[in-house]
């Protein structure tokens, strides 16, 4: 079935250095995937998306890649702050228009 | 203007009453969806909506839920007879329509818990 795996659940780094979350999926017809930041009490925000025409797009200081092949795409944030402290979720779009999402990453950056 | 708008922000219910959340999507967006959250985890897929129908209502997890929606606008998700397991965050995202070049917007949420 229709399925994604993202990794770690957790993750702490210091404030500046560089957080990478990653996530594997099922469906290999998939061509987007967006990633979602969801602060406390608050809905989940769009960060990042890619397509499946390109394999890597940055902006500043987020930068996601995607291997089609092995279906597998991952997130970097570099410099991190702590404000970037919140819970990531990767994504892709099914058949259907859907979103299926991950189970989500609790970053927090310590000062 | 703004994003989607979700009402109520919060509702607190008794076991075995019906509730009905609502969400105002953005406006000229078609395509609505409802996502369940339960604390601590991921979000769950409900229903899609395409305009005024659903093409995808796989995620509906019983028939006592039912969502609708009317005027390609407003959508009201409807959970009969609750039940303590249906305590979650509730939330809606629309896009101007359906498919991948259209990014998804999420409100934030209506938080229901079931006493």
């Amino acid at each position: 079935g229709e399925n994604v795996e993202q990794h770690p659940s957790t993750l702490s780094v210091q404030e500046g250095d560089s957080a990478v979350i990653k996530c594997t999926y099922s469906d290999s017809a998939s061509n987007y995937f967006p990633w979602y930041k969801q602060e406390l009490g608050k809905g989940p925000q769009l960060i990042i998306d890619i397509r499946s025409n390109v394999g890597e797009k940055k902006d500043q200081r987020i930068a996601v890649t995607l291997n089609k092949t092995a279906k597998h795409f991952s997130l970097h944030i570099t410099e991190t702050q702590p404000e970037d402290s919140a819970v990531y979720f990767c994504a892709y779009e099914d058949s259907s228009y859907k979103l299926i999402f991950g189970s989500g990453t609790r970053l927090l950056v310590r000062p | 203007g703004a994003g989607v708008s979700q009402s109520p922000s919060n509702k607190v219910t008794e076991k075995g009453k019906d509730v009905e959340l609502r969400c105002d999507p953005i406006s000229g967006h078609t395509a609505l969806y409802w996502y369940r959250q339960r604390l601590g985890q991921g979000l769950e897929f409900l229903i899609y909506f395409q305009g005024n129908s659903a093409p995808d209502k796989s995620g509906l997890p019983s028939d006592r839920f039912s969502a609708e929606r009317t005027g390609e606008s407003v959508s009201t998700l409807t959970i009969q007879r609750t039940q303590q397991e249906d305590s979650a965050v509730y939330l809606c995202a629309s896009s101007l329509m359906g498919g991948s070049l259209n990014t998804i917007y999420f409100g934030e949420g209506s938080w229901l818990t079931v006493v």
